[in-house]
């Protein structure tokens, strides 16, 4: 079993919409946790730290669940730019390795 | 720009050849990083290091090599490639300041290993 677990997709979005996906790690033990984006053949670029109240950067709100060990992203009123990869990211304590999901794909559509 | 180069950024080689990619920083931080990035199996850490030196071994380490005789510097090296070892090859640099989890990334070095 993967340590972080991603469903590939794609989440194929009408624009406007609102999208959310899910991520789960199998590392009690894994102490941060983040969202990557990547976009088509370029290198992933960090979106968002995940907080265990949860956070929120303009139409981009992460949320924690450490009892069932997933992390969670919504993207409210899509853009087409927002098609890309995301990547979560779980770190081991000292927070020198982090593990990255396979990625969820998603294609906002006009 | 964290002032991250990798080269080369494509390359194709025969079953067999010695490889050596390059990672070079222009900021001077302790934390480097390998990854790889294969279709269904997302970013995989090869190898990472902390130092001059000091270099630690990632899930998928075996067939690869680093080495770390500078700051700037840290190169994979692949002693015989073999066509599994085809794959996206990402360098990353995690500042000394800053959020833990975040890595900032080279633009990828692409190989072919036929």
């Amino acid at each position: 079993r993967k340590e972080v677990e991603q469903d590939p997709g794609p989440f194929n979005v009408p624009e406007g919409a609102t999208v959310a996906f899910n991520c789960t790690y199998s590392n009690s033990a894994s102490q941060s946790f983040f969202w990557y984006r990547q976009d088509c053949r370029k290198e992933p670029k960090l979106l968002m730290s995940v907080y265990s109240s949860g956070n929120e950067d303009g139409r981009f709100t992460a949320q924690l669940n450490r009892a069932s060990q997933y992390i969670s992203l919504l993207i409210r009123d899509s853009k087409l730019s927002d098609s890309a990869t995301y990547l979560c990211v779980a770190t081991e304590a000292a927070g020198n390795k982090l593990t990255f999901g396979g990625g969820t794909r998603v294609l906002v559509k006009p | 720009d964290a002032g991250i180069t990798q080269s080369p950024r494509h390359k194709v080689t025969e079953t067999g050849t010695p490889v050596t990619l390059r990672c070079h920083q222009t900021e001077n931080h302790r934390y480097m990083y390998w990854y790889r990035q294969d279709p269904g199996h997302g970013l995989r850490l090869i190898h990472y290091s902390y130092g001059v030196k000091d270099t630690d071994k990632g899930e998928v380490s075996d067939g690869y090599s680093v080495s770390r005789s500078k700051t700037e510097d840290f190169l994979l090296t692949l002693e015989s490639a073999t066509s599994s070892q085809t794959s996206v090859y990402f360098c990353a640099i995690r500042r000394d300041r800053g959020y833990t989890g975040e890595l900032f990334f080279g633009e990828g070095s692409r190989l072919t290993v036929l």
